[in-house]
């Protein structure tokens, strides 16, 4: 069956635009999460969404980065005036539910460099 | 604060040699503990993992043991392929009942012929 999908797969933007970044998850996942990979921080969490609800955004960097989730699938996440520290891959994953016990599939991630 | 500390690569093996990639953790509790692994061009996806201490994931060669103890969950295998150079991640799952991953800085992988 169809995985995570993400689009685009690369951005490419200039400093002070936004940017959307779109997450498909697996059918039926009610669970999603997006995470951010950079150049010497590693992989870290930027936000979980339960259905249409983020109850955990504890990892987005600041109030430039929004996330939503509509019908319980689709997820943009949207970066405001982008910075070049912005600069990174973003991943999601979706997992059947939240929790301990639940495998997350990543899609791709969508590469983003801000000029 | 949940962390995960990784040895620091790249590691370069020549085939068939012996690997290991440490990997400790701090965290509240008793979390599950996983090996996610990137090849290159292709997305995160998980190699293996373990619930509870003690317990040994294993999948493709790959091994690592839950050590309640030492807080440790180092990835080994006996004979690596060219086909095994990617990168590791160790992660577990965050204090929070969300699910939410935390990761270690990754480890980078290169097998020669």
């Amino acid at each position: 069956g169809a995985g995570v999908s993400q689009s685009p797969s690369n951005k490419v933007t200039e400093k002070g635009k936004d940017v959307e970044l779109r997450c498909d998850p697996i059918s039926g996942h009610t669970a999603l999460y997006w995470y951010r990979q950079s150049l010497g921080q590693g992989l870290e969490f930027l936000i979980y969404f339960q259905g249409n609800s983020a109850p955990d955004k504890s990892g987005l960097p600041s109030d430039r980065f929004s996330a939503e989730r509509t019908g319980g699938s689709v997820s943009t996440l949207t970066i405001q005036r982008t910075q070049q520290e912005d600069s990174a891959v973003y991943l999601c994953a979706s997992s059947p539910l939240a929790g301990s016990y639940n495998e997350q599939f990543f899609g791709p991630g969508t590469r983003l460099t801000v000029l | 604060g949940d962390s995960v500390t990784q040895m620091e690569g790249p590691v370069t093996l020549s085939e068939e040699a012996f690997l290991t990639i440490n990997c400790t953790y701090t965290a509240t509790g008793y979390p599950s503990l996983f090996w996610y692994v990137q090849y290159p061009g292709e997305g995160l996806q998980l190699l293996l993992k373990a619930t509870k201490a003690d317990d040994k994931g294993s999948n493709k060669g790959f091994e690592a043991t839950y050590r309640k103890e030492t807080t440790s969950f180092h990835l080994e295998k006996g004979s690596v392929q060219v086909s095994d150079s990617a990168v590791y991640f160790c992660a577990f799952h965050g204090s929070s009942n969300t699910g939410k991953l935390i990761f270690g800085q990754g480890t980078t992988l290169q097998v020669k012929p």
